[in-house]
């Protein structure tokens, strides 16, 4: 069963770099795409980006700017730089599979982390 | 991309069926049999429900299925239980390789 786990700090000041970390689990098979997906307090999902394990990645047009999503098959790690945080950007933060290739469709998801972005 | 358009919530008595709606543009849900449906509980990750507009993962109640028409997918839970009552969110596929999500459907069983 493929599991992910995210991991980062709980707590980012504004103006500063939000840094997270996912970890698979389960299945050595890195032919896949992988996504960030967010939801703040309350709200609903936004999803974030992806990158294939070839490095190739996909943005949300609103964060684009700002978003920046890389891979390392070695450690079955992924992992999201969030730059210019402001209060907006406090949410769970989840870390997901999509099914594989020529598969359209998000199978697996971590349990998500709270970062709270505050002074 | 703006996000899918779903009624914030719905409500239905336990066994009757409830639809939620899922409208989108001609560049996402009506360009593509890419939809999934997810459930949602308080402080859960979401379960994915139904994908490519009708199929069901192994271990999906037959009671959850899936339609779509023209830039409109639907989700119906047909014998309404009260282990239903949760958050939905609709999902699609982009023309932008991109993903967009619904601002979500809160289910109430009554």
């Amino acid at each position: 069963q493929v599991q992910l786990q995210e991991s980062g700090p709980g707590l980012v000041k504004p103006s500063e770099t939000l840094s997270l970390s996912c970890t698979v689990s389960g299945d050595s098979n890195s032919d896949y795409y992988w996504s960030w997906i967010r939801q703040p307090p309350g709200k609903g999902l936004e999803w974030i980006g992806n990158i294939y394990h070839s490095g190739s990645t996909n943005y949300n047009p609103s964060l684009k700017s700002r978003v920046t999503i890389s891979v390392d098959t070695s450690k079955n790690q992924f992992s999201l730089k969030l730059s210019s945080v402001t209060a907006a950007d406090t949410a769970v933060y989840y870390c997901a599979r999509e099914a594989g290739y020529d598969e359209y469709y998000i199978q697996y998801w971590g349990r998500g982390t709270l970062v709270t972005v505050s002074s | 991309q703006s996000a899918l358009t779903q009624p914030a919530s719905v409500s239905g008595s336990p066994g009757q069926s409830i639809t939620i709606s899922c409208t989108g543009t001609s560049s996402d849900v009506g360009g593509y049999d890419y939809v999934s449906w997810f459930q949602q509980y308080p402080g859960k990750a979401p379960k994915l429900m139904i994908y490519d507009v009708t199929d069901r993962p192994s271990g999906v109640s037959n009671r959850f299925s899936g339609s779509k028409s023209g830039n409109t997918a639907s989700l119906t839970i047909s014998g309404l239980q009260a282990e239903d009552e949760a958050d939905y969110y609709c999902n699609s596929y982009t023309s932008s390789s991109t993903w967009v999500f619904g601002g979500g459907t809160k289910l109430t069983v009554l």
